[in-house]
Order: structure tokens, then C-alpha cells, then sequence
């Protein structure tokens, strides 16, 4: 079956490291998503794209950043990992561009940062 | 700006009560309202709303929208203690990038 995995579940890191999350879809949707979800504000797009190549600037975006060299992975980078990112962070996928089709997503990454 | 504002935050009630959850927007170009139910982690898809006054049904959930008054309300009815979730409402319209603005969720927690 097809399905969307994020790596790890669980991480715990320093401040000022750099932190990859990796997303995987085997869907072969185009339209790939990361969110980050935080009490209060529900889930804030941080990064999408709609195709390889292909990457665009969502609304919580700053300090982040995601490349996406084939269909099936869209991994979220954290260049210098500050406190305020401590989030669930969400992938999803979609073959809709504007979702009117349904959007799947991963299980979570909880990143903690000290 | 566009936002979505969910109502209430959080809400308990007994197994076999009918509940209400509500969503208001302000979302420029709007498209569809998106309805999510979010257990443990990875939200799942509920219902996607697109015009006013047509109610979509599954089971013991239902949803409207009313585009002229800019609100959608999700019912529960016969609650069941595997209903206790959190339930995103999000929209899908927007300015400067046209994706989905979800509200801050709707905590449910259903008791025996």
C-alpha cells in the first residue's frame, strides 16, 4: 500500500545544529508539504512543492529550508536549530495541487531543541 | 490577514451526547473548507466542503457550510469514547500562496 513515513519520530538536539527531517511518499503525488504544529496555532505551512525542482516558501518559513531532487522525498532542513522551532513537525502529500483531493500525511517528527 | 478561528478550544462530554464544533474564517479567495481529525498524530481527512447549505454526511459526523456567513459547523452525534480527538477545521483559498490555513483545532475528549 502506498503510504507517507517521516524520520525520525523523535529527536532531541542543540541549538545551533543543523537537523534534517526526512519525508517520504511512495503516492507519487507531486505536491508535497511540510507543517509544524504548535499549541494554539493548528498547523502553519512552512515549506510545499509541486514537483522536482520545485520549492516555495509557505508561511512560517524563516530559519528552514527543503529541496526536492525526485518525486518521492521532500526533506525539511533546519540550518542552525533555534528553541522556537521545538514542534511537531507534519509532511503531507497530495495530487491535487490545491488539495481539493485529499491531502495524506505523516506520522509527525516531535523535535525538541535545548 | 486570513485566518481561521475555531470554537470551542476544548470541550468534555459524556459518551452518547451530540456536540457541535464550529469554524469561522476569513480566507481571501476561498476554495474549499477542510474538515480533520487528528488522534494521536497524522491528521485524517473528514470532509471537504465547497458550497453553502449542502450537508455532507458519514456516519455519526456532519458538516455544513455557510459561505455567505463564513462559518462551517461539524456535528458528532451519539458520541463514543473514540470520538475524543482533535478536529482541524482548515481552509484553502489565500493571497500570496493559495494553500491551506488550518484553525488552531478543537480538543474533544469523550467520557463513559
Amino acid at each position: 500500500d502506498a503510504e507517507i513515513t517521516q524520520s525520525p519520530r523523535h529527536k532531541i538536539t542543540e541549538t545551533g545544529r543543523q537537523v534534517t527531517l526526512a519525508c517520504h511518499q511512495t503516492w507519487n503525488h507531486n505536491n508535497m508539504f511540510w507543517y509544524r504544529q504548535d499549541l494554539g496555532h493548528g498547523l502553519r505551512l512552512i515549506h510545499y512543492s509541486y514537483g522536482v525542482q520545485d520549492t516555495n516558501k509557505g508561511e512560517v518559513s524563516d530559519g528552514y529550508s527543503v529541496s526536492r531532487s525526485n518525486t518521492e522525498d521532500l526533506p525539511l532542513t533546519l540550518e542552525s536549530a533555534a528553541s522556537s522551532q521545538t514542534s511537531v513537525y507534519f509532511c503531507a502529500s497530495s495530487e491535487g495541487r490545491d488539495m481539493n483531493t485529499e491531502a495524506f500525511f505523516g506520522q509527525g517528527t516531535r523535535l525538541t531543541v535545548v | 490577514e486570513d485566518k481561521v478561528v475555531q470554537s470551542p478550544l476544548s470541550l468534555v462530554v459524556h459518551e452518547g451526547d451530540t456536540v457541535t464544533l464550529n469554524c469561522s474564517y476569513e480566507v481571501t479567495n476561498f476554495r474549499s473548507l477542510l474538515w480533520y481529525k487528528q488522534e494521536k498524530k497524522a491528521p485524517t481527512f473528514l470532509f471537504m466542503l465547497t458550497s453553502s447549505g449542502i450537508e455532507k454526511k458519514s456516519g455519526r459526523l456532519s458538516s455544513i457550510l455557510d459561505k455567505k456567513e463564513l462559518f462551517s459547523i461539524l456535528n458528532i452525534t451519539a458520541t463514543q469514547t473514540g470520538d475524543s480527538a482533535i478536529y482541524l477545521c482548515a481552509v484553502e483559498g489565500g493571497t500570496s500562496y493559495d494553500k491551506v490555513i488550518f484553525g488552531p483545532g478543537t480538543s474533544l475528549s469523550v467520557i463513559p
